[in-house]
């Protein structure tokens, strides 16, 4: 079956440790996203990638690290930087292309800091 | 980057009750126009979508949006809900010349039986 991967499902850190959240679809999809999803604040953008090795800013980049040597993967890094990573992070893929972008989610990492 | 507000964070209805949640955007461009759905438990997963032609868009489960350019709106609507469309909602507003997808705060909404 086609889709998006997210691993691990749930994640605890210590605080200042980084950890990285997995992202791989298998629907040879050329843009992939991270978002953070907060009750009360919708899904905010962390980072998007609309072809390997290129990626852009979101709305809350600030504590954040991605990488895309693969079309496939897509993995995010919350760092000792981020001030507040208790949240759930959902990921997604689409096609590139004017009014081609309708997002597949994945089923989101829950990650808490202890 | 666009933003997007949507004005209502709960909505508490009947079943057959009619519901419309809104939704504003703000990008000087041409934009494409979505709303998605979250069923508890459930991905989130499109529920219509507007790129071009007709403003009036219809998606899954009788919902539809109406793309009024002038009010940079694109309100959902039902003429009768169900208590199955008890789920998150959520408007999204991408430019139409990139990938950069951005979503509003959410509409929970709540039918009860």
């Amino acid at each position: 079956d086609g889709g998006i991967t997210q691993s691990p499902k749930y994640l605890f850190r210590k605080e200042g440790q980084n950890v990285t959240l997995s992202c791989e679809q298998n629907l040879n999809h050329d843009a992939m996203y991270w978002y953070r999803q907060d009750p009360g604040q919708g899904l905010r953008l962390i980072y998007y990638s609309q072809i390997v090795n290129d990626f852009q800013k979101g709305d809350i980049a600030e504590g954040y690290s991605v990488s895309r040597e693969k079309k496939e993967s897509f993995p995010l890094t919350v760092t000792s930087a981020q001030k507040n990573p208790t949240a759930f992070y959902l990921c997604a893929s689409s096609i590139v292309g004017a009014g081609a972008n309708v997002l597949t989610f994945g089923a989101g990492s829950r990650l808490t800091v202890l | 980057a666009q933003s997007v507000s949507q004005h209502n964070h709960h909505v508490i209805l009947s079943e057959a009750a009619s519901l419309e949640l809104g939704c504003n955007y703000s990008y000087g461009g041409t934009v494409n126009l979505f709303w998605y759905v979250q069923y508890p438990g459930q991905h989130l997963q499109l529920l219509l979508k507007y790129f071009s032609g007709d403003p009036l868009v219809k998606g899954i489960k009788g919902f539809e949006a109406e793309f009024i350019k002038s009010k940079f709106s694109f309100n959902l609507r039902k003429p009768s809900v169900q208590w199955s469309d008890t789920a998150e909602y959520f408007c999204a507003v991408s430019p139409d010349n990139n990938n950069d997808m951005r979503f509003g705060a959410g509409t929970r909404l709540t039918v009860k039986p």
